[in-house]
């Protein structure tokens, strides 16, 4: 099974500062198709996870561009680039390539 | 609008199986697989398996292997998900979400339903 490694699992911000999240799979996301299947989601306290990424960098419908996606292979980062209080959460990565798995999550918090 | 809307908690003793559905609105119901999650209580997320309303036809995760059943009710535009043999450690929310394939790449969980919750207690 491909095994996906989030870091840091906790990360307190400051509002207003950017804040990055490494995802770092077991085995290279290049599918046979030649697409990266690597989603990023946010879940709130309480709400059901909101995919914000697909394959790496492209931003779902709705999703601020202070969110952002990038990698390739077998490391990949999602970034916020100014933090806001509504970006307080839990934050995946989730591979498709290799059936699915997800990360183990990353908390958000303002400190 | 496009929703899953999911079936509501659950209550079950070990050894009991449960039922879960996922009703679809807003789309064309055979052109979309259904995955299911899990989430146990402050814990991540677990992929459980997925489905083809089309034909019927399903993947599990190795670790659900004869304990789960995902089946479709065309009918309906509902998806179900069963499972048995039911233990503390199931304990968890689950959620449906779907999936379109594209000639080619994969558009996947891009909508979620609300969670089920069902809790294993004696």
């Amino acid at each position: 099974d491909v095994v996906m490694t989030q870091s840091p699992l906790s990360l307190p911000v400051t509002l207003g500062q950017p804040a990055s999240i490494s995802c770092r799979s077991s085995q290279s996301l290049v599918h046979s198709d030649g697409n990266t299947y690597l989603n990023w989601f946010q879940q709130r306290p309480g709400q059901s996870p909101r995919r914000l990424i697909y394959k790496v960098s492209n931003r779902d419908s709705g999703v601020p561009d202070r969110f952002s996606g990038s990698g390739s292979g077998t490391d990949f980062t999602l970034k916020i680039s100014r933090v806001e209080a509504e970006d307080v959460g839990v934050y995946y990565c989730m591979q498709g390539t290799h059936s699915w798995t997800f990360g183990q999550g990353t908390k958000v918090e303002i400190k | 609008q496009v929703q899953l809307v999911q079936s509501g908690a659950e209550v079950k003793k070990p050894g009991a199986s449960v039922k879960v559905s996922c009703k679809a609105s807003g789309y064309t119901f055979t052109s979309y697989y259904m995955h299911w999650v899990r989430q146990a209580p402050g814990q991540g997320l677990e992929w459980m398996g997925i489905i083809n309303p089309s034909g019927g036809s399903t993947s599990y995760a190795q670790k659900f292997q004869g304990r789960v059943t995902m089946t479709r009710d065309t009918s309906t535009s509902t998806v179900y998900m069963e499972l048995s043999s039911l233990r503390s450690e199931d304990t968890a929310v689950y959620y449906c979400a779907r999936e379109l394939r594209y000639f080619d790449w994969l558009d996947a969980f891009d909508i979620w339903g609300q969670g089920t919750m069902v809790t294993v207690s004696s």
